[in-house]
This record gives C-alpha cells, structure tokens and sequence, in this order.
C-alpha cells in the first residue's frame, strides 16, 4: 500500500529556506505513472498548490511561488523534496506532499506536516 | 489563473438529506475537476475526478456533474461520516487552483 510521510523542521525563522522532504514507500517513485507534488494549507484556510515534479527533476511550480521554490527528487532513496527561501509568516502552513495520478488529480496524499515561520 | 469558486462557504443539513455543493470555474476547464474531502486535521481524500468520476472505494452516493464552467458535488442521502469539508479542484490549466471550500456541519 502506497504511503508518503513528510518530515521536517516545524519551525523556520523569517528570512530562512524551509525544507521538507517526502518519503514515498510501497512504490517506486521512478513509477512513469505518476507526478508527486506538494500542496500547502494556513491554518484555517483552503489548499494552495505549491508544484509537481516527476522522477526525472522536470518540475511544474506554481508562479505565485516560483521564484522562492526548489522541488527535488532522490530515486536512489525513494524521496522527494521541497525547499522554500525567504520565508516570511505567511508561509506558515500545513504542508502535504501528495501523489499526482496522469498529471492532474492528488490520489494518495502524505498525513502533512505543520511548519510554523517565527523568531 | 483560473478561479474557483464554491457555494455555499458554509451548509447545514442533517443525516438522510440530499445536499449540493456547486463550484464555478471562471473559465472552461472542460471536464477538469476533482472534489475533495477533507476532515479536521486530516489529509483532503479523493472523491471525484473528471467531474463526474467517482474515484475507487468511494460511496455511490457521492455524484458530481457539469453544465458548462459550472459543477456539482451531490451526496444523496448524508451519512455521519460525511460531515467534512469539501474542496473543488481544477487541473485544466497551471496553476492548479483549489475552490476556498464548503464546509458541511450537522443541522
């Protein structure tokens, strides 16, 4: 059974690059099938996708974030990984990575991760 | 960007009720739009695709239809287990954007 579980610092001071990695089990994410992306939640707010990549590091990012975003993929550890720079409050978040079925729909998210931007 | 909008933010009904929940796309996405179900503190779970498709293991009585840039989620008779939010997603275009969701309480 497919899993995703991401891991990461909780709290990331302004200014700083807020990294996250999802670890997929019970496929290979080199899986020709599938996207894997990453969407993010505030706290009390609506989903916000973040981007997409595919197992050979070609990436789709949403531009409302692109110029701050870095999505990577590790095949070698069944990973992929999001870096965010220049964080400021407003990214405090909920963040999901989930898998991407034919490029369009999330079909088996990770349980997300709470990162809260704070001195 | 294409925008998403759902109503209603908020609905009440109670177990047994046939409820809809309409999102509107602010320009044609074809057929290109999942629904989701998100619980407090959960992952959002996928319940359609394709509109109208109901994504494996998900009850019969979720159903989703279109008319033009305008779609619907029905649940035909609520279940306690239903009670949760719901989120539109479109996947035509990039950005992928999200409705800002309805949120369907206990009456």
């Amino acid at each position: 059974q497919l899993q995703l579980q991401e891991s990461g610092p909780g709290l990331v001071k302004p200014s700083e690059t807020l990294s996250l990695t999802c670890t997929v089990s019970g496929d290979s994410i080199s899986n020709s099938n599938y996207y894997w992306g990453w969407i993010r939640q505030p706290p009390g707010k609506g989903l916000e996708w973040i981007g997409n990549i595919f197992y050979s590091g070609s990436t789709y990012y949403n531009p409302s974030l692109k110029s701050r975003v870095t999505m990577s993929v590790d095949t070698s550890r069944n990973q992929f990984s999001l870096k965010l720079s220049s964080v400021t409050a407003s990214d405090t978040a909920v963040y999901y990575c989930a898998r991407l079925r034919s490029m369009d729909t999330f079909d088996i998210w990770g349980q997300g991760t709470m990162v809260t931007v704070s001195s | 960007d294409i925008q998403m909008t759902q109503s209603p933010s908020t609905l009440s009904a109670s177990v047994g009720d046939r409820v809809t929940i309409t999102c509107r796309a602010s320009q044609s996405i074809s057929s290109w739009l999942a629904w989701y179900q998100q619980k407090p503190g959960k992952a959002p779970k996928l319940l359609m695709y394709k509109a109208s498709r109901l994504e494996s293991g998900v009850p019969s009585r979720f159903s989703g239809s279109e008319s033009g840039t305008e779609f619907t989620l029905t649940i035909s008779s609520l279940q306690p287990d239903d009670f949760a939010t719901y989120y539109c997603q479109q996947y035509n275009s990039f950005p992928y954007t999200f409705g800002q969701g309805t949120k369907l309480e206990i009456k």
